[in-house]
């Protein structure tokens, strides 16, 4: 079946520190992948997505690139805020099921 | 806001009683999935209907049950509830249902039950 697998934390970084939250799958055939992210008290909001190898998504500072040889999906931003403080989910979609599948969140906490 | 509300907010009750939750879609979405959140389940994929038709099947229980009316709104119903139910139970909505429709979440219907 399908699975994702990202790093817990908290992931605790100063205000304009370079982070990386990696995130791998594992899924039958061809899935997009998606970032969500989740403040607290609110729902998840979707933050960038990807539907093929190579490609790159792209929102508000944030990065991710599809890597079909390594299975990844890893998100990356130059300069973090205090304001990206939240948790933060790898999730896939596709392989055979219409749901999609997510990690378990990465909780971020950015101080000043 | 993603244009998917969900209702109520928050719902409190006992075990063995039945609730339900009430989701409407982005306006012009045909699809509408429901999902739990709990602490040690994480996210979950309970179902998913579009337009009116029940579409896939995720880890939902039997005492579980779900429908999409016609003007698309959606409800979830939950039965002999138990203490394991309490749970973020999240509404979200897409255009269609390929792989690649991003899918809107509302703001969730936090059940409590004690």
């Amino acid at each position: 079946g399908n699975s994702v697998t990202q790093m817990e934390g908290p992931v605790t970084l100063s205000e304009e520190a370079f982070l990386t939250i990696n995130c791998t799958y594992t899924a039958t055939g061809y899935p997009s992948l998606f970032w969500y992210v989740q403040y607290p008290g609110e729902g998840l909001q979707l933050l960038l997505k990807a539907t093929k190898a190579d490609d790159k998504g792209s929102n508000k500072g944030f990065e991710a690139t599809y890597r079909k040889e390594t299975t990844s999906f890893h998100l990356e931003k130059g300069s973090v805020q205090v304001s990206d403080s939240a948790v933060y989910f790898c999730a896939l979609r596709g392989g055979g099921a219409d749901g999609l599948t997510f990690g378990k969140g990465t909780h971020l906490i950015i101080q000043p | 806001d993603s244009g998917v509300t969900q209702t109520p907010k928050h719902l409190i009750t006992a075990t063995g009683q039945r609730v339900t939750l009430r989701c409407s879609p982005r306006s012009g979405d045909l699809s509408v999935y429901w999902y739990q959140q709990s602490l040690d389940q994480g996210l979950q994929f309970l179902i998913q209907y579009y337009n009116g038709e029940e579409r896939a099947k995720g880890n939902i229980l039997e005492r579980f049950s779900a429908q999409q009316f016609p003007d698309l709104h959606s409800e979830l119903n939950l039965s002999s509830l138990e203490l394991g139910d309490s749970a973020l139970y999240f509404c979200a909505s897409s255009a269609g249902t390929g792989r690649s429709y991003e899918q809107y979440f509302g703001p969730g219907t936090r059940l409590t039950v004690t």
